[in-house]
């Protein structure tokens, strides 16, 4: 079973849909949690981190659901410039330097 | 600030030949990391560092190796390359390690190809 967990996709939305994706994790001493996004062809960039409270950035939700070992991410009102790949990222909680990647979910925005 | 970058964009390497990934960063971190991304697979840690002189090994470390001279640059050595390492090539830095607010800045990518 892999660390991290996305479905792969893609998610095909038209504009102003709302979308939503989960993140599953195996570690339940994962320590941090993130969203990144990933233009194609790019590198990723930090979208958000995700908090135990849930947090929340304009159009973007987090949430963090420690007792089911998921993370989520919720697109409301979405844009064309939303069409990207979502990257999950954890990092546990066992020192060193351990960052797992998910491997992504894509998403097309259509107008 | 240029924040991280890379060089070249594009590389094509015969079998066996070796070559070095540069990377450098103008944000004063402390830690940098090598990760290389393949189709359907998440970013893998090939190697990091907490700092000028310490390196250590991530995840898939054999057929690479990395130095730490200074707190800017941290290149990325191919011995000999295989067309196993066919991959696009990402150098990250950030200022945390492990905390909430442990932002990894990339570079723009290196895509190399091992024929």
């Amino acid at each position: 079973r892999k660390e991290v967990e996305q479905d792969p996709g893609p998610f095909n939305v038209p504009e102003g849909a709302t979308v939503a994706f989960n993140c599953t994790y195996s570690n339940s001493a994962s320590q941090s949690f993130f969203w990144y996004r990933q233009d194609c062809r790019k590198e990723p960039k930090l979208l958000m981190s995700v908090y135990s409270s849930g947090n929340e950035d304009g159009r973007f939700t987090a949430q963090l659901n420690r007792a089911s070992q998921y993370i989520s991410l919720l697109i409301r009102d979405s844009k064309l410039s939303d069409s990207a790949t979502y990257l999950c990222v954890v990092i546990p909680n066992t020192g060193g330097f351990k960052t797992i990647f998910g491997a992504g979910t894509r998403l097309f925005v259509k107008a | 600030n240029a924040g991280v970058t890379q060089t070249p964009k594009f590389q094509v390497l015969k079998t066996g030949q070796s070559m070095t990934l540069q990377c450098a960063q103008d944000m004063n971190h402390e830690y940098m990391s090598w990760y290389r991304q393949d189709p359907g697979m998440g970013l893998r840690l090939i190697h990091y560092s907490v700092g000028a002189g310490i390196t250590d090994q991530g995840e898939v470390p054999n057929g690479y190796n990395v130095s730490r001279s200074t707190t800017e640059d941290f290149p990325l050595r191919l011995l000999s390359a295989a067309p196993s390492q066919t991959s696009v090539y990402f150098c990250a830095s950030s200022l945390e390690r492990g905390g909430p607010t442990d932002t990894q800045y990339f570079g723009p990518g290196t895509r190399l190809t091992v024929l």
